[in-house]
């Protein structure tokens, strides 16, 4: 059992659409993060949330993390081609210390 | 440009061989992780060094072996390998061992063993 569910797996957009996908949990997480992940290349950081409710911004990209600090989500504004890419949250729990566990990631394809 | 670099980005070997795969962080941070990356399988990981000393080994066959000289070089050193070890090796560094968040990652080596 994965300590850290995203959904959903795959998700194939257009250019200009929205999409939403979502990292959730049964334990209490300390911190999250999102990655993302192109091919031949390793995870690139792209936001760290510490605080429940806490939203962060990143251009097009919106990360929150939930009141309960059970969950997360990332919201992707009128996606663009290099938007296209393996998302992978990964988080920290308090006995867990020092160790980042990681979801199974949802590859996102936008096409022109 | 992460600051982590990985060396050799691709390897094939034998299930005879012995190899070593290298990582070297120019970022001034503490704390260095080695990671296996599956197909469809969350990332997992192998082991953990915190001031150059091992602080975590999650359960990684003997067959696979790491040393960690000082804080800004990292190996894993390969032998008698099977070929369910191919996969995209990943190493990561973080500032602070304790929170081990805001990890970054060198490129990795794919790893194929024949």
């Amino acid at each position: 059992t994965q300590l850290l569910e995203q959904s959903p797996q795959f998700l194939s957009i257009q250019e200009g659409e929205n999409l939403t996908v979502y990292c959730n949990s049964s334990s209490v997480f300390s911190s999250l993060q999102w990655y993302r992940q192109e091919p031949g290349e390793g995870p690139v950081l792209l936001v760290t949330v510490v605080t429940g409710g806490e939203v962060k911004k990143l251009k097009r990209l919106t990360f929150q993390f939930g009141d309960a600090r059970k969950d997360s989500s990332l919201h992707i504004t009128a996606a663009q081609p290099g938007d296209t890419g393996l998302y992978l949250c990964a988080g920290t729990t308090t006995d867990s210390w020092g160790k980042l566990q990681f979801g199974a990631g949802t590859q996102v394809v936008v096409t022109p | 440009e992460t600051g982590v670099t990985q060396t050799p980005r691709h390897l094939v070997m034998g299930m005879t061989n012995k190899k070593s795969l290298k990582c070297e962080q120019h970022l001034g941070h503490n704390a260095m992780y080695w990671y296996k990356q599956s197909a469809k399988k969350p990332l997992e990981l192998m082991f953990v060094y915190n001031f150059k000393e091992q602080t975590e080994n999650n359960s990684v066959p003997s067959r696979f072996s790491p040393e960690c000289p000082n804080s800004s070089h990292l190996f894993l050193h390969l032998h008698t390998l099977q070929p369910e070890d191919s996969a995209l090796y990943l190493c990561a560094s973080s500032q602070d061992p304790l929170l081990a968040r805001s990890q970054y990652f060198g490129a990795g080596t794919r790893l194929s063993v024949l």
